[in-house]
């Protein structure tokens, strides 16, 4: 069975410094992998996914992630955190083969950014 | 497109009580699910349906019942409110095709006392 697990639930940093949030997966076959952000009372909005064309995955807001099947890692990751990057962000997992592919959900870091 | 959307937004219910919690998206997506979130639980899914007609259950489905009638609709049922079903809950579609990105709904707060 698939699973994902995202270390440190809270994570700080200072506006303009470095964002790196952890998830590494477990899955018996390359899977797709997903970074979805949640902003304060909203739903769940997708930020990136890695579907096997790339290794380095590209989002929105500036945030990418890295996929490295050794380490079997989906790190994300922001050069400069912004005051509105502070939100809930979810690694997520689903295999790629047969019938309905369920998704699994990380616990969700929560990034506070300190002006 | 309104995408997905879910009613109501905030409930409070006394246990014991049943209710419905609305789910309708407008994307023709044939897969829809209902996950609840919990602090520090992350999401975890409660029921899915792959299409009109079928649904089956997820990890934690006991308390909940689903129909899907058409393929837009998706109503969750808490058949007998208790408060261990304090939770915010989230609808999501997917198309059947692609890499099994989901579209979430706004999602309903509910309270159970």
């Amino acid at each position: 069975a698939q699973s994902v697990t995202q270390l440190g639930s809270h994570v700080s940093v200072s506006e303009g410094a470095l964002v790196l949030l952890r998830c590494n997966y477990s899955s018996s076959v390359p899977p797709y992998l997903f970074w979805y952000v949640q902003y304060p009372n909203q739903g769940l909005q997708l930020l990136l996914k890695y579907t096997s064309a790339a290794t380095l995955v590209k989002g929105i807001n500036g945030f990418e992630a890295e996929f490295k099947k050794s380490e079997t890692s989906f790190h994300l990751t922001k050069p400069s955190a912004h005051m509105s990057d502070a939100a809930e962000y979810f690694c997520a997992v689903s295999d790629r083969t047969g019938g309905y592919q369920k998704v699994t959900f990380g616990t969700g870091t929560k990034l506070q950014v300190i002006p | 497109n309104a995408g997905v959307t879910q009613t109501p937004k905030f409930q409070v219910l006394k246990t014991g009580q049943s209710m419905t919690l609305q789910c309708a998206q407008d994307m023709n997506h044939e897969y829809m699910s209902w996950y609840r979130q919990d602090p520090g639980m992350g999401l975890r899914l409660i029921h899915y349906s792959v299409g009109a007609g079928i649904t089956d259950q997820g990890e934690v489905p006991n308390g909940y019942n689903v129909s899907r009638s058409t393929t837009e609709d998706f109503p969750l049922r808490l058949l007998s409110a208790a408060p261990s079903q304090t939770s915010v809950y989230f609808c999501a579609s997917r198309p059947t095709s692609g890499s099994n990105t989901q579209y979430f709904g706004p999602g309903t707060r509910l309270t159970v006392l």
